[in-house]
């Protein structure tokens, strides 16, 4: 199975800052179709996971700019660029090209 | 609008089988797959199975043989069936469109396994 390392396990930041969550996966996440399946999550407290990013950098429908996404092969990066109050929860990176698809273990942020 | 639900037992005996259902609405079961996800209560995430859009079917491995995913497209309901419940079996279980890329979960559905 890919294994998905997401760092750091927590993060503290102050509204107005900026934030990056890493995930670097065991082995390539192109597929044969060209097409690198990375998908980042948010999970709010108490409620089910909400997906912002796609195919590694492509923003969700009425997800803020201030989300990012980059990265390539088995290195991936989400950066917020200035953290608000809503950006509270854990965040989960997501591979989709190989079976079976693994998440990573997440990266809890708070606000400090 | 997407929507889909999830609804089973919260609390099912050790060693019984496990029937959950996923009843989605605002899209077709024929175009989009439906995947299941669990999380351990305070725990990550973990996939568990996929049924695509054509009907074929993915598992994971390590559950593999105690699970079985079917879909009913009359009523846009995918069914999951987990056997020889364990307590390690306790979590939150999520169905999401896996056909779009998991951009829609339901709210999910606590499951208990205990005696």
């Amino acid at each position: 199975d890919v294994v998905m390392t997401q760092t750091p396990v927590s993060l503290s930041v102050a509204i107005g800052q900026p934030a990056s969550i890493s995930c670097k996966s065991s082995q390539s996440l192109v597929g044969t179709s060209g097409k690198t399946y990375l998908n980042w999550l948010l999970q709010r407290p108490g409620q089910s996971p909400k997906r912002l990013i796609y195919l590694v950098s492509k923003l969700d429908s009425g997800i803020p700019d201030r989300f990012s996404g980059s990265g390539s092969e088995t290195d991936f990066t989400l950066k917020i660029s200035r953290v608000e109050a809503d950006d509270l929860g854990v965040y989960y990176c997501l591979q989709g090209t190989h079976f079976p698809l693994t998440f990573g273990s997440g990266t809890k942020l708070e606000i400090k | 609008q997407v929507q889909l639900k999830e609804s089973g037992p919260g609390l099912v005996q050790p060693s019984r089988t496990l029937s959950l259902t996923c009843t989605v609405s605002g899209f077709s079961l024929t175009s989009y797959g439906v995947s299941w996800v669990r999380q351990p209560p305070g725990k990550g995430l973990e996939w568990i199975a996929a049924i695509w859009s054509g009907g074929s079917t993915d598992y994971n491995s390590a559950l593999k043989s105690r699970l079985s995913i079917s879909r009913d497209t009359s009523k846009s309901q995918v069914l999951l069936k987990m056997n020889s419940l364990q307590t390690e079996d306790t979590a939150m279980y999520f169905c999401a469109r896996s056909g779009g890329g998991y951009d829609y979960w339901g709210q999910g559905v606590m499951v208990t396994v205990s005696s």
